[in-house]
């Protein structure tokens, strides 16, 4: 059975700081890994996508890696700014159906 | 606006009613999937369809809950004799076969008092 970890669970900085949050997860075997975004009683946004062939995926600030072999990602946010406050979950899908969730991580960059 | 659309946004119902819930899907897309959240958790898979057929359902989902897909268009799903433990967010998402990147709706928040 799929599992994934997110940590740390929250995470406050101050404005402007780069930051890495981490998900773990523990079968390698995936079809792709997905990184959103939810803000307080909101949907999920979807901010990345990496297959299982890629390495990483870049859109603006925001960067995501992804090392099958052992089981981590990584979503690296440059020069953070309050509106970035949210909680970032991300997600594994290991057939193209379903997804396993992590439990986030909730942010708050402070100004 | 072409997004993952569930109605309704919230619901508030007495212990031992009936619910049902409706996702619009991104119109090319044919994968849908119902996932549940509670607070301070991340989403909880509940069960998918590939166009009209659901292809997976989670231990999640008992015999109180049914969902449909009709002609493989939007999706509902019901929830019967509600329970308190039912009072999560049901989120809805869809995806186009290929890529596989899910889309989410705003969710519909159910409270059962």
């Amino acid at each position: 059975k799929q599992e994934v970890t997110q940590i740390p669970a929250a995470l406050s900085v101050p404005e402007g700081e780069n930051l890495v949050l981490n998900c773990s997860f523990t079968d390698s075997a995936i079809y792709n890994l997905q990184w959103f975004r939810q803000d307080p009683g909101k949907g999920l946004t979807s901010l990345l996508l990496i297959q299982s062939s890629q390495r990483e995926q870049t859109s603006g600030r925001l960067n995501a890696s992804l090392d099958k072999s052992s089981g981590r990602s990584t979503l690296y946010i440059a020069a953070s700014q309050p509106g970035d406050s949210a909680t970032y979950l991300c997600a594994v899908n290991p057939n193209a159906g379903k997804s396993t969730f992590g439990d986030g991580t909730t942010l708050t960059v402070k100004p | 606006d072409t997004g993952v659309s569930q109605d309704p946004r919230h619901k508030i119902t007495k212990r031992g009613q009936n619910v049902t819930f409706r996702c619009d899907p991104i119109s090319e897309h044919n994968r849908l999937y119902w996932y549940r959240q509670t607070l301070g958790q991340g989403p909880e898979f509940l069960t998918y369809f590939q166009n009209e057929a659901q292809l997976e359902k989670s231990r999640l989902l008992s015999d109180r809950f049914s969902a449909e897909r009709p002609k493989g268009s939007f999706s509902t799903l019901e929830i019967q004799r509600t329970e308190q433990g039912d009072s999560a967010m049901y989120l809805c998402a869809s995806s186009s076969n290929g890529r596989f990147e899910a889309f989410f709706g705003q969710g519909t928040r159910l409270t059962v008092v």
